[in-house]
């Protein structure tokens, strides 16, 4: 059963601490990200990485990084210096292979902070 | 960076009827996609469109591509109820996507 999973799908933070979201993918694929969705709005990409031990900023990355160490994950963490963290986050993957721009999303971890 | 933007916002029909959504965006483009987003849950892939290409169905999707308008249209015909959902509209950017802001898709029926 090939895909792409995200742990929690509900998250709860208390103020100043910091929170990290799973993102596991079966794909083999090489290409992951993360988005930020907020309510009513499209998605704003916070980190990618291309390969392993590689990732590049986003359009919204202060307050948040990202690990790389194996093909099939790619954590996010939420740090407390991310003043409005409550949201949606979104995990997607995608090939490599030249002129395929199709992305694989993970089923999303919302993030609350109390 | 470019971003594609869905026209309306929100849009309500009664099923059977059709629903049409509508993207513009900024730059060229090698090609455009659509996702859909049931509420909660992470995008799904429903159809790409390369820019050579001005129309292309998927069973009761058609999407058309008028590059001289950078403009796309997403047809759905003979809605259903389980068509309820967000759909936006993708164009890739220096090796990301770009998603515009979505049209919230309400079937009744």
């Amino acid at each position: 059963d090939g895909g792409i999973t995200q742990s929690p799908k509900y998250l709860f933070r208390k103020e100043g601490q910091n929170v990290t979201l799973s993102c596991e993918q079966n794909l083999n694929h090489d290409a992951m990200y993360w988005y930020r969705q907020d309510p009513g709005q499209g998605l704003r990409l916070i980190y990618y990485s291309q390969i392993v031990n590689d990732f590049q900023k986003g359009d919204i990355a202060e307050g948040y990084s990202v690990s790389r160490e194996k093909k099939e994950s790619f954590p996010l963490t939420v740090t407390s210096a991310q003043k409005n963290p409550t949201a949606f986050y979104l995990c997607a993957s995608k090939t490599s292979e030249a002129g395929t721009d199709t992305q694989y999303f993970g089923p999303g971890t919302r993030l609350t902070v109390l | 960076s470019q971003q594609g933007e869905e026209d309306p916002q929100a849009l309500s029909i009664q099923e059977g009827e059709n629903a049409t959504m509508n993207c513009s965006y900024k730059t060229s483009i090698n090609n455009l996609q659509w996702y859909r987003q049931n509420s909660g849950r992470g995008l799904v892939h429903l159809i790409l469109i390369r820019s050579n290409e001005r129309e292309k169905h998927s069973g009761r999707l058609r999407v058309t591509l008028d590059t001289s308008k950078k403009s796309s249209s997403l047809l759905i015909t003979a809605s259903r109820a389980a068509d309820t959902a967000s759909y936006f509209c993708a164009t890739p950017f220096v090796r990301q996507l770009t998603f515009g802001s979505g049209t919230q898709l309400t079937v009744l029926p």
